[in-house]
């Protein structure tokens, strides 16, 4: 059973441009996670996302971030216009339920650099 | 809100020997997770331990244990043997009702010296 798969593990995009980030959660998961990770910080939650739903939003910035879970494929965390302040580390998160008795599993995460 | 604060940035402790890391949180509920993940170079957030704030007993998994002090809001983690691999950094995290909106303190990078 393959881990959660995130790619790009690096991705360079120049200011102004589009950054979309895939997560393929682990097999049998149906709720997946986003998180980021700026510079000697810990891990933020920006997102919760069942199959074509979105769930819990509430630590996405309001404008230029968006992410969907389609019916088939990946999640996909999409950031539009980047800045250099998106430069961060974006992890991506997988379980079977949200109980706390069971453990989140995470991606090894895209690293963005804006330049 | 919760908070999570790691008070050491970083920590060193020779191979085979015993270090503790801090970890101290803010909240105003009774009912809730603690849980230590540990950072490799790889970037892998991997589970160590984690703890149910209603159980006094501390957690063991293996050389990992941890100190709950729920009055002192207060959970560190103790890893015994300390071995080369152990190196990554170590993040505290709390989480309440589910498991997908963890709050993570700053993180504290272990070095091991053989």
């Amino acid at each position: 059973n393959a881990g959660v798969m995130q790619n790009p593990r690096h991705l360079v995009r120049r200011r102004g441009q589009e950054a979309r980030l895939r997560c393929s959660p682990m097999k049998g998961h149906s709720h997946v996670y986003w998180y980021r990770q700026l510079p000697e910080e810990g891990l933020k939650f920006m997102v919760y996302l069942q199959k074509e739903n979105i769930i819990d939003e509430s630590g996405m910035p309001k404008e230029r971030f968006s992410a969907e879970f389609p019916k088939e494929g990946p999640s996909i965390l999409r950031i539009q216009q980047v800045v250099r302040g998106d430069s961060a580390a974006y992890f991506c998160a997988s379980s079977p339920y949200t109980g706390l008795d069971t453990e989140a599993f995470f991606g090894q995460g895209t690293r963005l650099t804006v330049v | 809100a919760q908070t999570v604060t790691q008070s050491q940035p970083e920590m060193s402790v020779q191979e085979a020997e015993t270090v503790t890391l801090s970890c101290t949180y803010d909240t105003s509920e009774s009912d809730y997770y603690l849980f230590w993940y540990k950072q490799p170079p790889s970037r892998q957030m991997i589970l160590v331990i984690r703890q149910e704030a209603y159980k006094q007993q501390n957690a063991t998994e293996n050389r990992f244990s941890v100190n709950f002090q729920k009055a002192a809001k207060s959970f560190s983690l103790k890893i015994s043997d300390s071995q080369l691999g152990d190196a990554a950094m170590y993040f505290c995290a709390y989480a309440r009702g589910s498991n997908y909106k963890l709050t993570f303190g700053k993180g504290t990078l272990l070095t091991v010296n053989p």
